[in-house]
C-alpha cells in the first residue's frame, strides 16, 4: 500500500526566509503528488500537482516542487516566507486505482516576524 | 456552486445518537470523495461515489458508517450509534472525472464532537 511520509511535524521560519517542507512517499507505479495547505476554519487548498513530464512544479502563491523519483521524495519549496503562510501542509500522492488520496500527518509551519 | 459546501460545519452529539452530514459538490463534478481527518492528522479516505454509484467503500472504519448519493449530486455521510472515536473532521471532495489525473477539490469539513 502507498504512504507518504512528512518528517518534520513543525517548522518555523522567519519572514523573508527561504523554505523547504519535506515530503517521502511510497507507490508502486508512477505516483501522482499534490500538495494541499490548511488554513485554520479553511478548507484543504491545492497547492500545486505532479501527474508526468517537468519534474519541477510551479503552482500558487510562490511554492514549487521537485519529485525525485531517485529518491521518492516530492519537496515543497518557496523562497521567501510571507506572514499568510502560516498554516498546515500536506503532501499527498493518489491511488490511481482507488482515486483515494493519501496523506501525509502534516507539517504545521509558524512564521515569525 | 463555485465550490464543495458542506453542513453542518460543527456537530456535537451524544454518544450513541446518529448523525448525518452532508456535502454539497461544485455542480459539473461527477466524482465525490469523503475523508476523515483526526486532530494532529492527515485525511483518511472513506470512500467515494462517481455519478451515484459508490464502487469504493473499503475506508468506511465500521458498518456504522455509510454514505449515499442517489441522484449523483448531493451526498450524506451517516453514522450510526456514533462512539467517542469518530470525534474527527469530515472532508468531502469532488472532482470532474475526466481521467486519472485529477484533482480533487476540498470542502471546508464538518467538525464532529461525540460526547
Amino acid at each position: 500500500a502507498q504512504s507518504v511520509t512528512q518528517p518534520d511535524i513543525h517548522i518555523t521560519v522567519s519572514e523573508g526566509a527561504s523554505l523547504e517542507l519535506r515530503c517521502n512517499y511510497s507507490y508502486g507505479a508512477t505516483p501522482y503528488l499534490f500538495w494541499y495547505v490548511q488554513s485554520p476554519g479553511q478548507g484543504l487548498q491545492l497547492l500545486l500537482k505532479y501527474f508526468s513530464g517537468d519534474t519541477l512544479v510551479q503552482g500558487i502563491k510562490g511554492f514549487e516542487a521537485e519529485f525525485k523519483r531517485s529518491q521518492s521524495s516530492f519537496n515543497l519549496r518557496k523562497p521567501s516566507v510571507h506572514w499568510s503562510d502560516a498554516a498546515e501542509y500536506f503532501c499527498a500522492v493518489m491511488d490511481t486505482g482507488r482515486r483515494a488520496l493519501t496523506f501525509g500527518s502534516g507539517t504545521r509551519l509558524q512564521v515569525q516576524p | 456552486g463555485a465550490g464543495v459546501s458542506q453542513s453542518p460545519r460543527y456537530k456535537v452529539t451524544k454518544r450513541g445518537q446518529d448523525v448525518t452530514l452532508r456535502c454539497d459538490p461544485i455542480s459539473s463534478h461527477a466524482t465525490l470523495y469523503w475523508y476523515q481527518q483526526a486532530l494532529g492528522q492527515g485525511p483518511e479516505f472513506l470512500t467515494y461515489f462517481n455519478y451515484e454509484a459508490q464502487p469504493d467503500k473499503s475506508g468506511l472504519p465500521s458498518d456504522r458508517f455509510s454514505a449515499e448519493r442517489p441522484e449523483g449530486s448531493i451526498s450524506t455521510l451517516t453514522i450510526q450509534r456514533t462512539e467517542q472515536r469518530d470525534s474527527a473532521m469530515y472532508r468531502c471532495a469532488s472532482s470532474p472525472n475526466r481521467g486519472q489525473q485529477e484533482t480533487q477539490y476540498f470542502g471546508p469539513g464538518t467538525r464532529l464532537l461525540v460526547l
